[in-house]
């Protein structure tokens, strides 16, 4: 089992709302990462972690707000999300951070803030 | 600072034409080089990728060369099919870091 299973698959929300992005892998990976990405742009780095430790947060504003409850799950939480905001939001692990080998990507959660 | 810097932006070929990307980079302690594949409205799938200690790496119709010296890299689709359009992105990494993504490659064959 080579996925990265990401959910939901499309959200719309609204400026005001909370919502959750998740993601769950079962290859055992101990890194986990959250990536934005704006179309026909390379994906960015949002946040790290490491044996569920937060070891990365690339500035993000903390209207995004990440979970790690276990080695399997990471979570988004977003809150008071602007329209710049909408974008592919990527999941992705790989089996140790600091990492030099494959990262699996999962199919994203296409977010869209009205 | 763009960390990797890839070329072309966007590339058309003829169906059964060889398609080329190029990347190039400055960081000499980058030692692992993925190609990634990305379909709209997907995730970016691992295509090949190479470690600075071969020149060359082929895994069917994909091929990665690696020059060193040079610092670049690039990826060959050989007889390249329509099924190949989508967006390319390489990518660079060393030990104790994030992986840095190349700006990306449209890829459009035609039938």
């Amino acid at each position: 089992d080579t996925e990265v299973t990401q959910t939901p698959k499309h959200l719309v929300m609204g400026m005001t709302n909370k919502k959750s992005l998740k993601c769950e892998q079962h290859m055992g990976h101990r890194a986990m990462y959250w990536y934005k990405q704006k179309a026909k742009k390379p994906p960015e780095l949002m946040f790290v972690y490491s044996y569920e430790k937060l070891s990365i947060n690339e500035s993000v504003p903390s209207r995004f707000s990440p979970e790690c409850p276990n080695s399997s799950l990471l979570n988004l939480h977003l809150h008071a999300l602007q329209p710049e905001d909408s974008a592919l939001y990527l999941c992705a692990s790989s089996q140790e951070f600091p990492v030099n080998t494959e990262a699996f990507f999962g199919q994203g959660t296409r977010l869209t803030v009205v | 600072q763009q960390q990797v810097k890839q070329s072309p932006q966007s590339l058309i070929v003829q169906k059964g034409g060889i398609s080329i990307i190029n990347c190039a980079y400055e960081n000499t302690a980058f030692d692992y080089f993925p190609w990634y594949q990305q379909f709209p409205g997907k995730g970016p799938a691992l295509l090949i990728a190479i470690r600075p200690d071969v020149s060359e790496k082929k895994e069917g119709r994909f091929t990665i060369s690696f020059n060193k010296s040079a610092k670049q890299f690039s990826l060959h689709i050989m007889d390249s099919q329509p099924g190949d359009s989508a967006t390319y992105f390489c990518a660079a990494s060393h030990t104790g870091n994030q992986f840095y993504f190349g700006t990306g490659t449209s890829l459009t064959v035609i039938p």
